[in-house]
C-alpha cells in the first residue's frame, strides 16, 4: 500500500465549477501536510499547507483530518490556469517529503 | 534571482553507463534534496543534504550515490544504470534541515536509459 493514496483523475470541470480532491495517508509518523502543484513537464511548487483547523488561501481551501488520515483540496470558482497536477504531500523527519502520485485537473471552458 | 539550477537538463546513457547530475540551490539554502520521478507518478525521495553532511536516505540501492560541496551545490551519481532509471531528477532546496515543509525545486534532469 503507498504511503499516500490520490485518486488520479483526471478530473474534467467547467470553469468557475467547485471541485474537491482527496487523499489518505498511512504513516502515522507524518508530521505535516502540503499540497503541491505540478503543471505539465514543470518542477512541483508548493500551493498551501494543510492543517487540522483548515487553510484558506484564495479560491482554495485546504483540510486535514487526522483521526481518519485524510487530507483534502477544495477549488471554488475554477480558473483555466488551475489545470495541473495536485500532488498530496506528507511530511517525515526533516524535510523528507512524501509525495502522491498526483491527482489531474483540466479546466475548460 | 536564481533558483535552483541543474544539469544537464536532458541526456540519454546505456545500461551500464554512469551518470553524474547537477545542482545549484538557491543563494543562502544550505539543504539539498534529491528526488526521482518517474512519468505518471509524484517525487520519490533520494537523499537530503544539510551543511555537507547526509540527513537522509530513501529507499534506492547503493548505485545511487550523492554529495553536497562547501559551496552547497550538490552532485547525484547513479552507478550500473539500468533501464528503470529512467525519471526526471529533481533537485530541491531549503533554507534549513527541515520543518517548513517547502521545497524549491528545480526543472530537473530528464534521463533516459536506453
Amino acid at each position: 500500500r503507498k504511503e499516500v493514496e490520490q485518486d488520479p483523475g483526471p478530473f474534467n470541470v467547467p470553469e468557475g465549477a467547485t471541485v474537491a480532491f482527496n487523499c489518505t495517508y498511512s504513516n502515522s509518523a507524518s508530521q505535516s501536510f502540503f499540497w503541491y502543484r505540478q503543471d505539465c513537464r514543470k518542477e512541483p511548487k508548493l500551493l498551501m499547507s494543510v492543517y487540522s483547523s483548515g487553510n484558506e488561501d484564495g479560491r482554495f481551501t485546504a483540510q486535514l483530518n487526522r483521526a481518519s488520515q485524510y487530507i483534502s483540496l477544495l477549488i471554488r470558482d475554477s480558473k483555466l490556469s488551475d489545470s495541473a497536477t495536485y500532488l498530496c504531500v506528507g511530511m517525515e523527519y526533516g524535510n523528507k517529503l512524501v509525495f502522491g502520485a498526483g491527482t489531474i485537473l483540466r479546466v475548460k471552458s | 534571482d536564481a533558483g535552483v539550477t541543474q544539469s544537464p537538463t536532458h541526456l540519454i546513457k546505456t545500461r551500464g553507463q554512469h551518470v553524474t547530475l547537477r545542482c545549484s540551490p538557491i543563494s543562502g539554502h544550505k539543504s539539498v534534496s534529491w528526488y526521482q520521478q518517474v512519468l505518471g507518478q509524484g517525487p520519490q525521495f533520494i537523499f537530503q543534504y544539510y551543511e555537507k553532511e547526509e540527513r537522509g536516505r530513501g529507499n534506492f540501492p547503493d548505485r545511487f550515490s550523492a554529495r553536497q560541496f562547501p559551496n552547497y551545490s550538490s552532485e547525484l551519481n547513479v552507478n550500473a544504470l539500468l533501464l528503470g532509471d529512467s525519471a526526471l531528477y529533481l533537485c530541491a532546496s531549503s533554507l534549513g534541515a527541515g520543518g517548513t515543509g517547502e521545497l524549491f525545486f528545480g526543472e530537473g534532469s530528464r534521463l533516459t536509459v536506453l
